[in-house]
């Protein structure tokens, strides 16, 4: 069982560059987020989808775009990318709805731009 | 604004004695509450909860009290292993709502053996 899987795990950009990060989950969840770690400001979430099809805007959603069109694929881009940008991200999917459970989190990809 | 504060960044203990972080939260809303431990280059991993209507949860080594007039809660892991040494985070979230997790910026604990 993979669990949540994210692809590429590192990548250097260049300033201006557009990339795409692919989070894939097979637990069947219905949610799924994007996160960014940065140091010292802990996790912050920046788009999200609660279903297939379906997205909304976090805390820090400037700068990135995503699409949720297979309920097991979350896809981050990033249109034009900025040093500002350099950060780990996280992908996590949930079960979501009423049930209280935790959220299971892929291993992150480290983005570097310059 | 934020949200979940984790006011230490950082705790060392001695292998065998009690760790405790904390974690303080604004929001009122909240009625679920989750650590999650992660190690460098990995990702957070689920490590215990607690819905807002009990004021204890235990699982093993670790215990969460939850303290709802004070807007607090607390991770104890006893006894503290070498092992344990990792980033901690406090998440919260609002039932109903959009599931959103909100994090605390994280305690890196350590223990010395």
């Amino acid at each position: 069982n993979a669990g949540v899987t994210q692809t590429p795990k590192f990548r250097v950009l260049k300033t201006g560059q557009s990339m795409t990060l692919l989070c894939a989950q097979d637990m069947n969840h219905e949610y799924m987020y994007w996160y960014r770690q940065d140091p010292g400001m802990g996790l912050r979430l920046i788009h999200y989808s609660v279903g297939e099809g379906t997205t909304a805007k976090g805390e820090v959603p400037d700068g990135y775009n995503v699409s949720r069109l297979k309920k097991q694929n979350f896809l981050l881009g990033l249109e034009s990318a900025a040093p500002s940008q350099t950060s780990v991200y996280f992908c996590a999917s949930s079960w979501g709805g009423l049930m209280n459970t935790e959220a299971f989190f892929g291993q992150g990809t480290r983005l570097t731009v310059v | 604004d934020q949200q979940v504060k984790q006011n230490s960044p950082s705790l060392s203990v001695q292998e065998g004695r009690i760790s405790i972080l904390n974690c303080d939260y604004t929001n009122s809303m909240f009625d679920y509450f989750l650590w999650y431990k992660k190690y460098p280059a990995e990702g957070p991993t689920f490590l215990i909860s607690i819905s807002s209507i009990k004021d204890k949860n235990e699982d093993g080594r670790f215990t969460v009290f939850l303290n709802k007039s004070a807007k607090h809660l607390s991770l104890h892991i006893v006894p503290s292993q070498p092992g344990d040494s990792a980033v901690y985070f406090c998440a919260a979230k609002r039932q109903g709502g959009s599931e959103k997790l909100v994090f605390g910026k994280g305690t890196k604990l350590t223990v010395n053996p």
